[in-house]
């Protein structure tokens, strides 16, 4: 199946830090979603994005469907440990299908 | 919130045994489930889409007939591996979409094939 280019692959930053994470597609895309995966659990949702130029938050999380409608941003305001994790975008074209990004590993140094 | 349930969460067994797996979409009814395959620190892939009702639609290089997945109900979608064998150990990850809403995750199944 499709994937999608997720960078960075990973990151290690101090707390308090800011993250930013992208993801881009070779075809157009009508909805981004964006995930957190635990180790040895499912994604858990973090935001929807149904619209071109669409920027939501959800708290210290903010994530933007890009204009060209092929890739999508997510940023991390002020980090903090729980925020450990792998990060994936997922994007759905005209189908039904989400396709997923390639991931990104985000540690946090207290 | 929408809840998916997946079973088992883990299961170890002998090359050659076919296993099944369970997803139930717990407070909603899902027409269409999704079954993805995660290999360690990859991405989720998904291997087929899950119609109740009809035949699965499965992505290109997964083997229908390896990976069969009935869809018999509303709130249930099973994927057995049939013939496991060492090289399908994997974690398998299904996914309903309840109404209009994105789709949410069950927690997973850890296969691991001796």
């Amino acid at each position: 199946g499709q994937q999608l280019n997720q960078s960075p692959q990973s990151m290690f930053i101090q707390e308090g830090e800011d993250v930013s994470m992208n993801c881009t597609s070779s075809s157009i895309f009508n909805t981004w979603l964006w995930y957190k995966q635990d180790p040895g659990e499912g994604p858990v949702l973090l935001i929807a994005l149904y619209k071109a130029g669409e920027l939501t938050s959800n708290g210290r999380l903010t994530a933007q469907f890009g204009i060209t409608r092929k890739d999508s941003f997510l940023n991390i305001s002020a980090s903090i440990p729980s925020d450990v994790g792998i990060y994936f975008c997922a994007g759905r074209g005209t189908g039904n299908q989400f396709y997923f990004g390639t991931g990104t590993s985000l540690t946090v140094i207290p | 919130g929408a809840v998916v349930s997946q079973h088992p969460s883990w299961v170890i067994c002998k090359s050659g045994t076919s296993v099944k797996i369970e997803c139930r979409s717990l407070d909603f009814q899902a027409t269409t489930m999704f079954w993805y395959r995660q290999f360690p620190k990859q991405s989720l892939m998904l291997m087929a889409t899950s119609n109740e009702g009809s035949k699965a639609t499965y992505e290109q290089g997964v083997e229908k007939d390896k990976f069969l997945i009935n869809h018999a109900s509303l709130t249930l979608s099973t994927l057995t591996v049939t013939s496991a064998h060492p090289e399908d150990s994997s974690f398998y990850i299904c996914s309903a979409r309840p109404g209009g809403e994105p789709q949410h995750f069950g927690d997973g199944t850890r296969l691991s094939i001796l």
